[in-house]
């Protein structure tokens, strides 16, 4: 079964709207965080937002904030007034466990944001 | 801002030869990873490297794998017959240390290319 689940494989929206890329994820472990990552066309991955499963508020970073419904376990992504330079692969992914655990990524969406 | 750099940027190579693609993780984290990208796929997880021996593999890290910290700032994957399936980024991220939330850091990659 699939441990993190992005079903949009790819979205175009306008500059300066708001997107939300969608991220369900599947754990029985009680400890768990959230990533989501950037890649841009250069390759490198870019860490955008972590979400603690422990943690009470939704977490934030600029422009970057975390949709985190525990009981759906769901955990989207919202890019406030997209840019040009947010058009990218965007990896939601997963760490069971201890601090230390490997990380486990969804398939991606990638983002293309239109002038 | 510490990072965790990778070298080379891009290696070619030939099927049945020997590569060794070398990171720097950053120099106050205590655990390493290799993780892998398929062009067009997700990033799946190789190893994991703590305290000078593998914490984890999955099982695409097999016999032709190899992970070493060879000395205190290089952490290093060799892969001793490539085959054309090897092509690939090669992702290496290092966490631990002071890194809020065991947030692990990725190195740009390495893009590995068998003929």
């Amino acid at each position: 079964a699939q441990k993190i689940t992005q079903t949009q494989p790819g979205m175009f929206v306008q500059e300066k709207e708001a997107v939300t890329l969608d991220c369900t994820y599947d754990t029985s472990d009680p400890s768990y965080g959230l990533f989501w990552y950037k890649q841009p066309s250069s390759g490198e991955m870019i860490f955008l937002i972590y979400q603690g499963s422990y943690d009470q508020q939704n977490a934030t970073e600029g422009r970057y904030s975390l949709n985190f419904q525990k009981a759906r376990k769901s955990a989207n992504l919202v890019i406030s007034a997209s840019q040009l330079g947010d058009s990218a692969m965007y990896f939601c992914a997963m760490r069971e466990g201890r601090g230390d655990d490997k990380i486990i990524f969804g398939k991606g969406t990638r983002l293309h944001i239109l002038p | 801002e510490p990072e965790v750099t990778q070298t080379p940027s891009h290696q070619v190579t030939q099927m049945g030869q020997e590569v060794i693609l070398r990171c720097v993780p950053i120099s106050n984290h205590l655990y390493f990873y290799w993780y892998r990208q398929i062009l067009g796929q997700k990033v799946e997880f190789l190893v994991s490297f703590y305290n000078n021996e593998i914490s984890e593999k999955s099982e695409i890290f097999d016999d032709q794998f190899s992970v070493e910290r060879p000395d205190g700032s290089n952490f290093t994957l060799k892969i001793r017959s490539t085959k054309l399936e090897d092509s690939a980024m090669y992702f290496c991220a290092s966490a631990g240390g002071a890194a809020r939330n065991n947030e692990q850091f990725f190195g740009p990659g390495t893009r590995l290319t068998v003929l």
